[in-house]
């Protein structure tokens, strides 16, 4: 099937290393952040959410950052695995309704 | 499974034919999104439902896109008069209500207009 990673910006890590994921956001009036892992022919998976009163918070084997001042979130995986390989995608919410802005995604290729 | 469910999964359309792509959110869940996401895109907001009623359809690119979740439960994204531009995997998410609710996505809908 097709891939979602055409056309996107891509990282690529070896198998046990840590990857880190960048995302600019738009909108400083965001107050609620969350990264989503999307494999091909799926729908969005959640990963990890933060609020906007928090500057960093864990999960898992992942660590969300954010940086309010350049608008500016990370996403940390340790020890990467082959699993991990998928388009990564961070979201704000946006407006009263809580819809979700997504950027444009990140294709992380983890290579054995 | 609990999860969301979308059918088809994969539907192919005669440019000018209507098409009707049905979601089964989680049980219990009050919010309803439909996204649109086109080929090495992130997802983009079309409407949202808090049970029945359709309370943002802002993202809805066309009036030949309609939207509707009678009981507040099942949802059908309907397009009328599709075009080659309406190509795209339409998602659908559930969610409780709240300020910060995470959203569960179903798998998607691959629409394929030729």
């Amino acid at each position: 099937g097709e891939s979602v990673g055409l056309h996107l910006p891509t990282l690529s890590v070896q198998e046990g290393d840590n990857s880190i994921i960048n995302c600019a956001y738009s909108n400083s009036a965001s107050d609620y952040f969350i990264w989503y892992k999307q494999e091909s022919g799926k729908g969005p998976q959640f990963i990890i959410d933060i609020r906007s009163n928090m500057d960093k918070r864990q999960g898992q084997r992942v660590t969300v950052l954010l940086n309010k001042t350049v608008k500016h979130l990370s996403l940390q995986i340790a020890a990467t695995q082959p699993g991990d390989s998928a388009v990564y995608f961070c979201a704000e919410n946006g407006g009263a309704t809580n819809k979700l802005i997504f950027g444009t995604g990140t294709l992380l290729a983890v290579q054995p | 499974g609990a999860g969301v469910s979308q059918s088809p999964r994969y539907k192919v359309a005669k440019r000018g034919q209507d098409v009707a792509l049905r979601c089964d959110p989680i049980s219990g869940h009050v919010s309803l999104f439909w996204y649109q996401q086109a080929l090495g895109q992130g997802p983009e907001f079309l409407t949202y439902f808090q049970n029945e009623a359709q309370l943002d359809k802002s993202g809805l690119p066309s009036d030949r896109f309609f939207a509707e979740r009678p009981e507040g439960s099942v949802s059908t994204l309907k397009i009328q008069r599709t075009q080659q531009e309406d190509s795209a995997v339409y998602l659908c998410a559930s969610s409780l209500p709240g300020g910060t609710y995470e959203q569960y996505f179903g798998p998607g809908t691959r629409l394929t207009v030729t």
